[in-house]
């Protein structure tokens, strides 16, 4: 079956320090791939995804790039923010439509953003 | 944007009673929903998708009759933990598209279970 694995966390840097949340993915065929926030006391928001192997998604300063020959997909930022501690996700979606009404998540990742 | 709200976002019980979780969706009609199950430091498990006006589809391994799921509007779909028990304790999470074929789902904040 389909599964996620992403770092364990909790992940702590200092404001302004690069960001690499790694993630790893198994699924048959060729899936799409998410990375959901979650900012305390507020529901999962998507953050980007990518369709296709070579997509690279992007919002807000991150970055990730759907790896198939790695099978990866790790989210990246180049200077991270005390508003960026939240708790990361990353997902994938069995079909490459992008519709991703089920999903298989990681277990999540906690960045804490220190000044 | 689209937003789902849950209630409550936190409630404690004592084993044997039964929970209701109310997801909605404020500002759009949700013919679908989503009910996630996260156990701590693990991922959120899908449990079921509710369709307005028609039975849940559950996921291999969740029992229909412990977890009742009603979706009886557009945009109200309910969760009953019923007979809860200590292993019941979780968080919940509920999620929609805010139309049918939508790629992206809205998510709620979640209500945290706690069965003594």
């Amino acid at each position: 079956g389909n599964s996620v694995t992403q770092m364990e966390g909790p992940v702590t840097l200092s404001e302004e320090a690069f960001l690499t949340i790694n993630c790893t993915y198994t699924a048959t065929g060729y899936p799409s791939l998410f990375w959901y926030v979650q900012y305390p006391g507020e529901g999962l928001q998507l953050l980007l995804k990518a369709t296709k192997a070579d997509d690279k998604g992007s919002n807000k300063g991150f970055e990730a790039t759907y790896r198939k020959e790695t099978t990866s997909f790790h989210l990246e930022k180049g200077s991270v923010q005390v508003s960026d501690s939240a708790v990361y996700f990353c997902a994938l979606s069995p079909t490459n439509t992008g519709t991703a009404s089920k999903l298989t998540f990681g277990t999540g990742t906690r960045l804490q953003v220190t000044l | 944007g689209a937003v789902v709200s849950q209630h409550p976002s936190w409630v404690i019980c004592k084993s044997g009673t039964s929970v209701k979780i109310e997801c909605r969706s404020l500002d759009f009609q949700a013919t679908t929903m989503f009910w996630y199950r996260q156990f701590p430091k693990q991922s959120l498990m899908l449990m079921a998708t509710s369709n307005e006006g028609s039975k849940a589809t559950y996921e291999q391994g969740v029992e229909k009759d412990k977890f009742l799921i009603n979706h009886a509007s557009l945009t109200l779909s309910t969760l009953t933990v019923t007979s809860a028990h200590p292993e019941d304790s979780s968080f919940y999470i509920c999620s929609a598209k805010d139309r049918p074929g939508a790629n992206v789902l809205t998510f709620g904040a979640g209500s945290r279970l706690t069965v003594l």
